[in-house]
């Protein structure tokens, strides 16, 4: 079984330039999550998505952040415009209901 | 909110050693609990959970912990280490949302 997939692995961008991930969870698994790990700390949940529906998105930075997750299945992080503090891995997890999450190996943004 | 604390930021031990990583978490009337374990430029892999019954859980690669409600701690031990569990371990706590809440994690070195 394929695990959760993520792309770009990597990214390194200009501060004030978009950038997106993109996360393709586990097939059957209802359940995606954004978190953002930044350097020697614990990730930290961004946004919540049950199905195509963000239901708990209270962590998320609306005024640069979106995400969206058309059809409940794939799911899109934006960043725009992106700003040095935003340097940091993005993961992505999927789980089905209730259950254990599964990781992504995330996406490691640099802004210079 | 519940939250847990990795005591320890590095736990550095020599190869065959035993080795305990701490996690403290915060009271609640019912808690699940995970330790994940990250390698280098990976994600995280779910080591093993506590969510009810028995307080001893083990891992599939000679790892424990122990739900210890009247110390409320959930911690990590493994009675002889190889230098292939050089790693980061984070301990974590599922909230209501089911949404996980980590501690800072704890870098384990293991040296010959």
């Amino acid at each position: 079984e394929a695990g959760v997939v993520q792309s770009p692995r990597y990214k390194i961008i200009e501060k004030k330039q978009p950038v997106a991930f993109w996360c393709n969870p586990i097939s059957g698994h209802n359940t995606l999550y954004w978190y953002l790990q930044n350097l020697g700390q614990g990730p930290e949940l961004l946004i919540r998505y049950e199905n195509e529906e963000a239901v708990d998105d209270s962590q998320l930075p609306k005024d640069r952040f979106s995400a969206e997750r058309l059809k409940g299945v794939d799911s899109t992080l934006k960043i725009q415009p992106a700003e040095l503090g935003d340097s940091a891995v993005y993961l992505c997890a999927s789980s089905s209901p209730g259950n254990e999450q599964f990781f992504g190996p995330g996406t490691r943004l640099t802004v210079l | 909110a519940q939250s847990v604390t990795q005591l320890d930021s590095q736990v550095p031990v020599f190869e065959e050693a035993p080795v305990e990583l701490r996690c403290n978490y915060s009271s609640s009337v019912s808690v699940y609990l995970f330790w994940y374990v990250q390698y280098p430029n990976q994600g995280l892999q779910l080591l093993l959970k506590y969510l009810s019954g028995s307080t001893l859980v083990e891992s599939i690669n000679g790892f424990e912990a122990e739900f210890n409600k009247s110390q409320t701690s959930f911690h990590l031990r493994k009675p002889s280490v190889h230098i292939s569990d050089t790693a980061e371990y984070f301990c974590a706590v599922r909230n209501s949302g089911y949404a996980l809440n980590f501690g800072k994690g704890t870098s384990l070195l293991v040296t010959p």
